[in-house]
């Protein structure tokens, strides 16, 4: 799993309410990805970051925002959480030395009531 | 931008047959090409990936082919067993700007015994 934790694992909450989500990795690895899977549509990039405080948009950004203050840390926000966001997001790391092999986290259930 | 268009979404096959899942892209640029498993629950697994210089790879029971004239590229897997049983998702990038992945929709395979 090229040592990538997500957290929290499951979360339910409310539309409205604001939503952190983490990923952490322990390799250094400069390339970190936030993706949410839904069915028929694969695996849709939201966004993306390429080192400390540096973050671009993906194609599905709208209505999230993501930090990265350390390079272990990448957290993605949902500011106003609605129930299109209800999904499963995955974290991913690119690793080093590598120009595009991308390693997937396990995975954050999050359902929007 | 890029579009990965993903065929079957559904496959039945015998222990022992072989299962091949077919992907077109639409971005010329494009020159990385991986696939993923992905067991229920889990996070998306690498198990094979090809770039853009080759036509062919081979790892076992799976294979990959490339055909950048008519964008497309194909999952072989030989000799299937029940543990093929998976999720898999073919994806598209250009290694440049990020690496960001474009996924196909998905082929749920069922290995029957």
């Amino acid at each position: 799993d090229a040592g990538i934790t997500q957290s929290p694992r499951h979360k339910v909450t409310e539309t409205g309410t604001p939503v952190t989500l983490r990923c952490h990795q322990t390799e250094n690895h400069r390339y970190m990805y936030w993706y949410r899977q839904d069915p028929g549509h694969g695996l849709r990039l939201i966004h993306y970051s390429y080192g400390v405080k540096d973050t671009d948009k993906g194609e599905v950004s709208d209505g999230y925002s993501v930090s990265r203050s350390k390079t272990e840390d990448f957290l993605l926000t949902l500011e106003s959480a609605t129930s299109s966001q209800t999904s499963v997001y995955f974290c991913a790391i690119m690793a080093s030395g590598s120009t595009d092999t991308q390693y997937f986290g396990p995975g954050t259930r999050l359902t929007v009531l | 931008g890029e579009n990965v268009e993903q065929h079957p979404s559904t496959l039945s096959v015998q222990e022992g047959d072989s299962a091949v899942i077919k992907c077109t892209y639409s971005d010329s640029a494009s020159n990385y090409f991986p696939w993923y498993k992905q067991e229920l629950g889990k996070g998306p697994q690498l198990i094979i990936d090809i770039r853009s210089n080759v036509g062919e790879k081979k790892d076992q029971r799976i294979a990959v082919t490339l055909n950048k004239t008519a964008k497309h590229f194909s999952l072989h897997i030989t000799e299937t067993q029940p543990e093929d049983s998976a999720v898999y998702f073919c994806a598209a990038s250009k290694s440049s700007a990020g690496n960001k992945l474009t996924f196909g929709g998905g082929t749920r395979v069922l290995v029957k015994p």
